[in-house]
């Protein structure tokens, strides 16, 4: 079985600040890892995977997350901030074996950007 | 726009009296999931449908049922709803299966117990 946790339940930051949502995993399998977002009145959308292969992966509106296996971290950063980015980020866990369905979420982290 | 959808977004029942929640998908995706979120917790994943075959979640108490009519439609069942159940319900769905297929969630049905 696999959890996930993400120690922040609220971050505010101020706008062209960096940021960094931490997320941690627990598992005694291989896993992949995800970041979903969800801002206000819409579903999850996914933001970025980590798969296999290179441990840095990016999204297209400039976030970026590293897999860290040592440490079993696989953190969200962004160098500056917009307040467009004002939503709830939530790192999910899979087991990377075939066949797998279930993602297990962390509780979230809320992201404010003040202007 | 191609889009999952879930009616309605808000709705309200009361304690023991059934509810069925939808979710239509326009995507054409072979699996779809339901999910349950209750307030400042993570998504639970309650079952899924790869086609037409029904997997169910070991801890997914026998209140919660499905039903897949067809590709484009996925109905959740909840038989006597009890004031633990009120949460935000999501549906999510996913071309192919497994976790390296991406999940497209629609925006949750609010459910609330009285």
């Amino acid at each position: 079985a696999q959890s996930v946790t993400q120690l922040d339940s609220q971050v505010p930051v101020f706008e062209e600040a960096p940021v960094e949502l931490r997320c941690n995993y627990s598992s005694s399998v291989s896993v992949y890892l995800f970041w979903y977002v969800q801002y206000p009145n819409q579903g999850l959308q996914l933001l970025l995977k980590y798969l296999s292969g290179s441990t840095l992966v990016e999204s297209i509106n400039g976030f970026e997350a590293e897999f860290n296996k040592s440490q079993t971290s696989f953190h969200l950063r962004k160098p500056s901030v917009h307040i467009s980015d004002t939503a709830e980020y939530f790192c999910a866990v899979s087991d990377s074996g075939a066949g797998s369905y279930q993602l297990t979420f962390g509780k979230g982290t809320k992201l404010s950007v003040i202007p | 726009d191609a889009m999952v959808i879930q009616n309605p977004r808000y709705q309200v029942t009361q304690f023991g009296k059934p509810v069925t929640l939808s979710c239509s998908q326009t995507l054409n995706h072979n699996v779809m999931y339901w999910y349950q979120q209750k307030s400042s917790q993570a998504p639970k994943l309650l079952f899924h449908y790869y086609d037409k075959d029904f997997n169910n979640e070991a801890d997914t108490p026998d209140n919660f049922q499905s039903r897949r009519p067809n590709t484009s439609f996925c109905f959740l069942d909840i038989r006597s709803p009890g004031l633990g159940d009120a949460a935000m319900y999501l549906c999510a769905t996913s071309r192919g299966g497994g976790t390296t297929y991406e999940q497209y969630f629609g925006p949750g049905t609010r459910l609330t117990v009285t």
